[in-house]
């Protein structure tokens, strides 16, 4: 069975621009989550992804958004980057209603 | 919110040796606690997780204990082998809308031979 699954592996950007980043849970999951993981702040939680609908999101600016497809794949947006951007950007998905939450390689956003 | 410490942040055992991390969180309503380890450059995997009707949870050399009135709850490593060494990160997430992941800041296990 195929893991979490992100693209792509780096992303290199500069101040201003947007980043758009991929996701995909394991076969069977539908909820999806996004967490930054900037250098010694830890795993920070952004946005949760459950059936297509947005059901909750961290404490991130507006800046930070995405969606769920319909074959329950997740893109994550990120608008006017900022240097502080700069982290690697994690995915996990779980069965709904269930706890159990499995991560992605991640995506490393570097912004210039 | 839910508010997960972790301690301690760094912890050097010698091979063979038990290593033991600790987790504090915040929000009562919480119920399930997992522990994820993070290898450089690698993505966290989940090693032992337990949920808050349990107060202790094995699985070979690793074990978790839960003291849900102390909010508090612990990794356990026994005999431990160069391979354990990593970051260990411990979380929190209760029901419905709270689902997500807490985590705690992590601990920088290094297992020396």
């Amino acid at each position: 069975e195929a893991g979490v699954t992100q693209s792509p592996t780096h992303l290199i950007k500069t101040r201003g621009q947007q980043a758009t980043l991929r996701c995909s849970p394991i076969s069977g999951h539908t909820s999806v989550y996004w967490y930054q993981q900037a250098l010694g702040l830890g795993l920070q939680f952004l946005l949760w992804y459950d059936e297509g609908e947005e059901r909750n999101r961290g404490n991130f600016p507006p800046r930070f958004s995405g969606r769920q497809f319909p074959n329950y794949s997740s893109e994550l947006n990120v608008n006017a980057l900022e240097l502080e951007d700069s982290a690697l950007y994690l995915c996990a998905s779980s069965l709904t209603g269930t706890d159990t939450q499995y991560f992605g390689p991640g995506t490393r956003l570097t912004v210039l | 919110g839910e508010n997960v410490e972790q301690h301690p942040s760094t912890l050097s055992v010698q091979e063979g040796d038990s290593a033991v991390i600790k987790c504090t969180y915040s929000d009562s309503a919480s119920n399930y606690f997992p522990w994820y380890k993070q290898e450089l450059g690698k993505r966290p995997q989940l090693i032992i997780d337990i949920r808050s009707n349990v107060g202790e949870k094995k699985d070979q050399r690793i074990a978790v204990t839960l003291n849900k009135t102390a909010k508090h709850f612990s990794l356990h490593i026994t005999e431990t082998q160069p391979e354990d060494s990593a970051v260990y990160f411990c979380a929190a997430s209760g029901d419905g809308s709270a689902r997500q992941l807490t985590f705690g800041s992590g601990t920088q296990l290094t297992v020396l031979p």
